[in-house]
């Protein structure tokens, strides 16, 4: 099975702080995905990229960027944390051909003080 | 631009009750769609995946229908359970990324 894993499950930062965001899958997987959740927005697509190197910005990009220089990583960095970015952050992976199953990590929870 | 709508927003059901999920797109040239499970706090797992070839899934009490004339997909669950509550939301693919629903929320009584 694809394992995607988030290097932290709980994070509590300070305002103005950077914070990074790990994201490691085992499959090989060409595609990656950084998400957050919140309550009564669903799922909302921050960056995503489709190989190494690669980025493309999803529908909420602003106060974040991300980095992807090894296929099996992908990093989302908030470069000055601000309240309004405490949430429930999600990475998935997706393989180009087959059955492009979307595989998640078990999220990060991060709460900005 | 692909929408993805799941009615009702939230749903109790006494156990042993079989119960329907319903999901609507807007696009109807979809590749896949999936259906996942997201318990309180924890990430998604992955149910049921349908190729735009196929018609339906089945894993255990699960079935997921596909309709992409009607841009409709179900997700039906059968003897439910106390252990099946839980958020359930499904997402299209066009082109990636997946688009996502906001999910239903499912409760089942004991």
């Amino acid at each position: 099975d694809v394992k995607v894993t988030q290097s932290s499950r709980y994070l509590v930062k300070r305002t103005g702080e950077k914070v990074f965001l790990e994201c490691v899958q085992d499959m090989d997987h060409e595609n990656m995905f950084w998400y957050r959740q919140d309550p009564g927005l669903g799922l909302r697509l921050i960056y995503f990229s489709y190989d190494v190197k690669m980025k493309e910005k999803g529908d909420i990009p602003e106060g974040y960027s991300v980095s992807r220089e090894k296929k099996e990583r992908f990093s989302l960095i908030l470069e000055s944390a601000s309240t309004n970015q405490t949430s429930m952050y999600l990475c998935a992976s997706l393989q180009s051909s087959g059955a492009n199953v979307l595989t998640f990590g078990a999220g990060s929870r991060l709460t900005v003080l | 631009k692909q929408e993805v709508t799941q009615i009702p927003a939230a749903l109790s059901v006494p156990e042993g009750e079989n119960l329907v999920l319903n999901c609507s797109f807007t696009d109807s040239a979809i590749y896949n769609l999936q259906w996942f499970r997201q318990d309180p706090g924890k990430g998604l797992t992955s149910l049921l995946l349908i190729q735009s070839s196929q018609r339906e899934q089945t894993s255990g009490r699960l079935n997921a229908s596909l309709d992409k004339s009607s841009g409709r997909s179900t997700l039906y669950i059968a003897a439910s359970q106390p252990g099946d509550s839980a958020t359930y939301l499904c997402a299209a693919l066009l082109v990636s990324p997946l688009v996502f629903g906001k999910g239903t929320r499912l409760s089942v009584i004991a």
